[in-house]
């Protein structure tokens, strides 16, 4: 079955550094049409849509954050990256790795399958 | 900001319908999601594509999305169906997400 663990630190320093990894189960980025997407949410609750790579290696970023934000896959395509740079305060939440499906007919589904979530404190 | 705008509460009795609604610039020309999500839990995908239900999802819920405004409907709610639901949009490459309504019901 389809399944997505986010790992990775749960405290980061201010000005740090995060790398967050995604483990995929149950499908293949190298299938056409499949992406894995990184979601954060606030202790507000509210969820923000970080970035996105497909199937064909394209990479799309949340334009506010683009500058602190690579994603990345590992060449099994089992594993899916997140680094921010400079970390602060206001990234504290709980980071998602969540997979879509995109067709050229029918276009974007929905945010299918989603992660556990990993939760990320910053704080000195 | 939200990219979307939703009401933060909406409250329902039970067996009785609720309306969740989602707004933004032309959003009914965007394909629109819904999703549930309850304390302590990852968000589920219950409406796609505006109008449809993955598998094993409860009839009960239907989607619509015209002009600038999308909307969750859950015809007879449940006490179970008590939970945040946040609709989410695809604009060209870019996730849109509202954010969020608590829904009571009682």
């Amino acid at each position: 079955q389809v399944t997505l663990r986010e790992s990775g630190p749960a405290l980061v320093k201010p000005t740090q550094t995060l790398t967050l990894t995604c483990t995929l189960s149950g499908f293949s980025l190298n299938t056409t049409g499949m992406c894995v997407n990184w979601i954060r949410q606030t202790p507000g609750k509210a969820l923000q849509w970080l970035a996105r790579i497909d199937w064909e290696d394209d990479k799309f970023y949340n334009k506010s954050l683009k500058t602190r934000l690579t994603i990345s896959k590992d060449t099994s395509k089992t594993q899916v990256l997140l680094t921010m740079t400079n970390m602060g305060p206001v990234d504290t939440g709980t980071y998602f790795c969540a997979r879509n499906e995109y067709s050229a007919k029918s276009g974007y589904g929905g945010i299918d399958f989603w992660g556990q979530g990993a939760l990320v404190t910053v704080s000195s | 900001s939200n990219d979307l705008t939703q009401p933060p509460a909406v409250s329902v009795s039970p067996g009785q319908t609720a309306t969740i609604m989602c707004s933004g610039n032309k959003l009914g020309e965007k394909y629109t999601c819904w999703y549930q999500q309850k304390p302590g839990q990852s968000p589920v995908l219950v409406i796609y594509q505006d109008t449809k239900r993955p598998s094993g999802i409860p009839e009960r819920f239907s989607g619509s999305n015209s002009g600038n405004t999308a909307a969750l409907t859950i015809s007879g709610a449940q006490a179970m169906d008590e939970a945040d639901y946040y609709c989410q949009a695809w604009d060209a490459y870019r996730v849109l997400f509202g954010g969020g309504t608590k829904l009571t019901v009682l």
